[in-house]
Formats: structure tokens, sequence, C-alpha cells
């Protein structure tokens, strides 16, 4: 009941384009949903994190929107820059637990 | 701050040899975690801990072993190295109030 999926494993897109990566968990006490980013040879950052009270959450050109009904969760990035391009890994963590569970990954490569 | 520092960099084993991985961090952090990262699987917790002396199993557990005898080190073991331990290995902190977790730059072993 941990597990999250997510998809795609790769993504290209054009500099400029919007790009946006899905996840979906099944357990229903998640109320955690972060968003990691891991550029080459570094450790992973955050870059955006959702509460399960909130629907959707903006920080300029990055945006993460929930669907507790669906249970999955999506990041948007829009105006795609080269600096974008990283592995995206989503994650989220179940009510009272102290560790979050991570997606496989998406490497996410910007077209110049 | 030097914030997360994982030591070695790079390590070469063969099969049944022993090594501790060390983690630091300079933040005063109670919770750290040890992850892998493996092609297509993302980060998979192996162990963590939320305090000085304490330590508990992640989701992948089998053949290594923690220890937390100071705050700000935690270390992670390998009693008898397989081919199958091939991985990058990731260190994270975090504090108590907060959920975001603070990754070192990860050390790669290749176990031959």
């Amino acid at each position: 009941g941990e597990n999250v999926e997510q998809h795609p494993s790769t993504l290209s897109v054009q500099e400029g384009d919007s790009a946006v990566i899905k996840c979906t968990y099944s357990d229903s006490a998640s109320n955690y949903f972060p968003w990691y980013k891991q550029e080459l040879g570094k450790g992973p950052q955050l870059i955006i994190d959702i509460r399960s009270n909130v629907g959707e959450k903006k920080d300029q050109r990055i945006a993460v929107t929930l669907n507790k009904t669906a249970k999955h969760f999506s990041l948007h990035i829009t105006e795609t820059q080269p600096e974008d391009s990283a592995v995206y890994f989503c994650a989220h963590r179940g009510g009272g637990a102290q560790k979050l569970v991570f997606g496989q990954g998406t490497r996410l490569t910007i077209n110049p | 701050n030097a914030g997360v520092t994982q030591t070695p960099k790079f390590r070469v084993l063969k099969t049944g040899q022993s090594m501790t991985l060390l983690c630091a961090q300079d933040m005063n952090h109670e919770y750290m975690y040890w992850y892998r990262q493996d092609p297509g699987m993302g980060l998979r917790l192996i162990h963590y801990s939320v305090g000085e002396g304490t330590t508990a199993k992640g989701e992948v557990p089998d053949g290594y072993n923690v220890s937390r005898l100071k705050k700000q080190n935690f270390l992670l073991g390998l009693e008898s190295a397989a081919p199958s331990q091939t991985s990058v290995y990731f260190c994270a902190s975090r504090w108590t109030g907060e959920e975001t977790q603070y990754f070192g730059p990860g050390t790669r072993l290749l176990v031959l």
C-alpha cells in the first residue's frame, strides 16, 4: 500500500514548452507529497511540496496539483529552460510515518 | 555549514569484503536516512534513524547494518558485500519540525 507509481520514466520537451509528470499512490493515509530534483552527479533537492488539505501549489514556473479522490498528484513545469534538465522524483508520506516513499524517477530533457 | 557529507565518494569492493559508509551532518538534525538508488527503481530506503542511539529498518534492509552513536553521524555497514549491492548510496537528514530532507552528494559503490 506504500508504493507510488511515477510516469513517464523519460520525457523530452522543446525549450519553452511545458512538462508534466504524474504520480499515483494507493495509501489513503498519505498526507504529504514532495517533489525532488536531482541534477547530474548530485543528491536530490526539494523543489516543491503539497499537503493533503491543498489542491494546488505554485512557485514561479513550477506547480503541483493533488487529486486525493483519484490518488494522484502531478508536477507541472512551464516555460521550460535548459537548466530544468534533470531527474525528478515524486514521493509521499503516510500519516504519522517518519519516512518518504519515492517514485521511480523521470529523466527530463529540455531540447534547445 | 557543510550540510550533509558522505565518505567515501567512490569505492570498489570484491564480493565478501566489508566496508562502512559514513554520513555526517552539521545541521543538528534529528532524523537521518540511508537510501540506495538503482536505475529504474528510484530511491529505496535502507535504514533510518529518528535520533541518536535509535535505528529502524526501511524497505530494503537485508545485507546492511547501521549505527547512530552520535547525533551528527549515521554509519551504513556492509558486512559481506555482494554484486547486488552495487549502487549509488545517498544519505539524507531532516529536522523534526520540517519535512524537507537534505541529501548528501552520494557514494558510488561497485562490488565485483
